[in-house]
């Protein structure tokens, strides 16, 4: 069973172009969430989504972010126009579903990140 | 103040010494995660526990809910064990799934 994947494992972008980060969960897992960690900084959580809805999105920059997973495909995180306080490690992780409603709670495992720079 | 605290936050000690990372957390949790974060930045899951005491080779952890702390040992350190600690909350107030995160503990181990 294959881990939580994420592509790509680098990414450069220049001040105003868009970055794409992908995150594949692992197999039977089908809730997502995605962690940003600034330089020097720790993990701050960004959203979390369930297939095709957003479930919390109380730690996303309001603007230029936004997030997606789709019934079919990896888990989106999309930055407009970036800048370069947006250069990070963006960590996604999976979950399967949680059982026992909504106080109940399912490891995460994250995936191996990737590292944006804005140049 | 952070919700997460974890101490020390640099550690340096000597290959075979007996290490502890602490944490403490000021909100209600139903678990906690403590992770392991090597150079070049992967993020492992060592641990995730609710109460008392779980144990994988030479990792240790404990938490203790009524006093809102845990705590990371590792026995007969090693080099390799050189790596970012990082503990995480799953508070029962903010919200169903997400975590919170401790600033991390960075430990070297010297040969």
């Amino acid at each position: 069973n294959a881990g939580v994947m994420q592509n790509p494992r680098h990414l450069v972008r220049r001040r105003g172009q868009e970055a794409r980060l992908r995150c594949s969960p692992m197999k039977g897992h089908s809730h997502v969430y995605w962690y940003r960690q600034l330089p020097e900084e720790g993990l701050k959580f960004m959203v979390y989504l369930q297939k095709e809805n957003i479930i919390d999105e109380s730690g996303m920059p309001k603007e230029r972010f936004s997030a997606e997973f789709p019934k079919e495909g990896p888990s989106i995180l999309r930055i407009q126009q970036v800048v370069r306080g947006d250069s990070a490690a963006y960590f996604c992780a999976s979950s399967p579903p949680a059982s026992g409603g909504a106080l109940s709670y399912n490891e995460q495992f994250f995936g191996p990140g990737t590292r944006l720079t804005v140049l | 103040k952070n919700e997460v605290e974890q101490s020390p936050q640099n550690l340096t000690a000597q290959e075979g010494e007996f290490i502890t990372i602490n944490c403490s957390y000021s909100v209600g949790i139903s678990a906690l995660h403590w992770l392991q974060q090597h150079p070049g930045g992967g993020i492992v899951s060592l641990f995730m526990l609710s109460s008392g005491k779980k144990k994988h080779g030479r990792l240790i952890a404990t938490i203790n809910i009524q006093e809102k702390h845990s705590s990371l040992h590792i026995t007969a350190s090693h080099p390799r064990d050189s790596a970012v600690y990082i503990c995480a909350v799953k508070s029962v107030i903010q919200g169903a799934q997400k975590l919170v995160f401790g600033q991390g503990t960075r430990l070297t181990i010297n040969p």
